[in-house]
């Protein structure tokens, strides 16, 4: 029940195209959704979010997709440029343990130059 | 403005030893929550301190403790280390009551276990 689902674990995409990561979750308590990015040697850093009860968030070239009767939602990363080489986690949590982030697993997404 | 502070970065125990970690959270903010991050794995949630109280734990077994000051920084402490401790352990703060939900986390420190 507390688990997230992410895939794929790695991603090669050329540059200028668009990356697209997917997740999947069980608790329907959850209420917040998180995207975490990751650069080597570094923590964290929370890249964007969405609650449940909208379907799309876009900041920038980053699009939150949430679909939640299917309990899945998707990162689309357009436009992928070098820069955003970094592994990304989709997380999940709930408003009441709101530090009790469920992450995935993480994708480790390669940007071809 | 520091962001969360972590010391020290790299550490390497042996089986059995025991050891700390310390973090200084964001400025502003009075909860601390401790991750566990093996390596190629997303992160683990450990627990949550916030008022120098334990208010969440994750499934981690009775080694791993900690603490929170009244100037709110933490410490983690692990005792009786196995060779599956190693990893990335990763402080994050956040400001209890915040909406956004959003951590702050630091770059962690890599512990080593022979």
């Amino acid at each position: 029940q507390q688990q997230v689902k992410q895939s794929p674990q790695s991603l090669i995409v050329q540059k200028g195209g668009i990356s697209i990561i997917n997740c999947a979750y069980e608790n329907t308590a959850f209420d917040y959704f998180p995207w975490y990015q990751q650069f080597p040697g570094k923590g964290p850093a929370l890249l964007i979010a969405i609650r449940p009860d909208v379907s799309e968030k876009k900041e920038g070239r980053f699009t939150i997709s949430f679909n939640k009767s299917a309990k899945q939602f998707s990162l689309h990363i357009m436009d992928s440029q070098p820069g955003d080489s970094a592994t990304y986690f989709c997380a999940a949590q709930t408003h009441s343990s709101a530090s009790k982030i469920i992450f995935g697993s993480g994708t480790r997404l390669s940007i071809r130059p | 403005d520091a962001g969360v502070t972590q010391s020290p970065t790299h550490l390497i125990k042996t089986r059995g030893q025991q050891v700390t970690l310390r973090c200084s959270p964001k400025s502003g903010h009075d909860t601390v929550s401790w991750y566990q991050q093996a390596l190629g794995q997303g992160p683990q949630f450990i627990f949550q301190y916030y008022e120098e109280e334990e208010r969440q734990r994750g499934n981690f077994p009775d080694r791993f403790s900690g603490h929170q000051f009244p100037n709110y920084s933490s410490e983690l402490n692990v005792n009786a280390l196995l060779l599956g401790d190693s990893a990335l352990y990763l402080c994050a703060s956040s400001q209890q009551g915040a909406m956004t939900g959003e951590l702050f986390f630091g770059e962690g420190s890599r512990l080593t276990v022979l």
